[in-house]
């Protein structure tokens, strides 16, 4: 199957700064990526959709002022957590779409 | 608004004890059902994709069906390394366009085979 890696894989950082994850499709192109979000003992979360070369789509509920995507390439789609707090720390995991819809290993981010 | 439910919640098996993981959807239109095992702390791992009602996929000790109105996945002679989380997703036709691809997903099933 293809690959997505995610970077970086944990990150701990203080309320009020902003993060930045990356997604990248290593062996292949993927002209559409999602981003999800994972609370402990319950299932994804789909935040948005992250097209390549246009806006990201985000789900209702989802503030597109703090969950920055852009998606510079056909292999890579970033997410900013910008002004973090404790109630954002999650399991974050983004998917690219090639012949099927692969996962990256997620990211842990812990706000303190 | 589509929906998926899983069951059981949690399903404890003993190693050779086969049994079935339930999916029920409710989608305008199917576009395709997804299964994914997931283990504490990664991301989901893709297993099937069924795409229309009567379709059946198999993978070493998996075997997923699919009906109009839910899937199973039937796991014979399960052995403690099949232990993980097992989802279940849909995908929508009416998600086009830019969403082509988005998922919804059900809470999962927790299963645990015991040596």
């Amino acid at each position: 199957g293809a690959v997505v890696s995610q970077h970086p894989s944990w990150v701990i950082c203080k309320s009020g700064t902003s993060v930045k994850i990356e997604c990248r499709s290593l062996d292949f192109q993927a002209t559409t990526m999602f981003w999800y979000r994972q609370f402990p003992k319950q299932s994804l979360m789909l935040m948005a959709t992250s097209n390549e070369g246009s806006k990201a789509t985000y789900e209702q509920g989802v503030e597109k002022d703090k969950f920055l995507i852009n998606h510079a390439s056909l292999t890579l789609s970033t997410l900013t957590v910008t002004s973090a707090h404790p109630e954002d720390s999650s399991f974050y995991i983004c998917s690219a779409t090639g012949d099927e819809q692969y996962f990256g290993p997620g990211t842990r981010l812990t706000v303190t | 608004e589509d929906q998926v439910t899983q069951s059981p919640e949690a399903l404890r098996l003993q190693e050779g004890e086969s049994s079935s993981l339930n999916c029920s959807y409710t989608v305008s239109g199917l576009r395709g059902l997804f299964w994914y095992r997931q283990d504490p702390g990664k991301g989901p791992e893709f297993l099937f994709t069924l795409y229309s009602a009567g379709e059946e996929k198999e993978k070493e000790r998996l075997k997923a069906t699919l009906t109009k109105k839910e899937s199973f996945l039937h796991i014979t002679a399960p052995k403690p390394e099949d232990s993980a989380t097992y989802l279940c997703a849909v995908s929508d036709v009416a998600a086009g366009g830019t969403s082509y691809g988005k998922l919804t997903f059900g809470q999962g099933t927790i299963l645990t085979v015991h040596p």
